[in-house]
């Protein structure tokens, strides 16, 4: 298996422009995630979705949109990206059990905007 | 709201025990314990669902006082390879959100 699959695994953007984050698991999890890393901040929580067609916002939602059209997948979108993006983001997995389930992490998308 | 940990950042000698501490202002369901190594995706460590419970994992392990919304996290003997950033994640009874603390920074040293 392959787990938790991101991609790109690096990108630099200008200001202003738009770009989608790839997230797939291969698991049948039913709970996805996105979060953000920055130095000092820990990992902060952008969207989850508890199923196909369900999403919901986390701590960080803003000049985020995401959607999930399939169990497997789970796209993050910047719509106009913003220095303050620059950011390491992490997409991760896991059945939904209430607190009981780890969390598998994918290798991460180091994104820059310029 | 992200909990807060404490120390943000420890050095350690290799044998020596160290202390991380996981609070939330919030009525807690679970805590997650979290291990990153510089440049990677945090590792799963372990996670208490029930107040007073105790686990472990190896030498490292965690309890939670769910009356008090607190985690800690045992980190006993120390080895170089436990060095890395140490993160909980909490989540409430309400939803099914999974908030991290800021993170400890963890080095140890021969």
């Amino acid at each position: 298996n392959a787990g938790v699959t991101q991609t790109p695994k690096f990108q630099v953007l200008k200001t202003g422009q738009s770009m989608t984050l790839q997230c797939a698991q291969d698991m049948n999890h039913e709970y996805m995630s996105w979060y953000r890393q920055d130095p000092g901040m820990g990992l902060r929580l952008i969207h989850y979705s508890v199923g196909a067609g369900i999403t919901d916002q986390g701590e960080v939602p803003n000049g985020y949109n995401v959607s999930r059209s399939t169990t497997e997948d789970f796209p993050l979108r910047l719509l106009s990206a913003a220095p303050s993006q620059t950011s390491v983001y992490f997409c991760a997995s896991s059945y939904l059990d209430r607190g009981g389930q780890p969390q598998h992490f994918g290798d991460g998308t180091r994104l820059s905007i310029l | 709201q992200q909990p807060v940990q404490s120390p943000q950042a420890v050095i350690l000698r290799e044998g020596e025990d160290a202390v991380i501490n996981c609070s939330s202002s919030k009525a807690l369901y679970s805590v997650h314990w979290y291990r990153q190594k510089h440049g990677e995706a945090p590792v799963f460590l372990m996670i208490l669902l029930k107040g007073g419970e105790q686990k472990g994992h190896e030498k490292i392990s965690a309890s939670f006082n769910e009356k008090k919304q607190q985690s800690s996290l045992y980190l006993t003997a120390s080895q170089l390879s436990y060095s890395g950033t140490y993160f909980c994640g909490t989540e409430k009874r309400s939803d099914y959100k999974l908030s991290f603390g800021a993170g400890t920074t963890v080095t140890v040293r021969a």
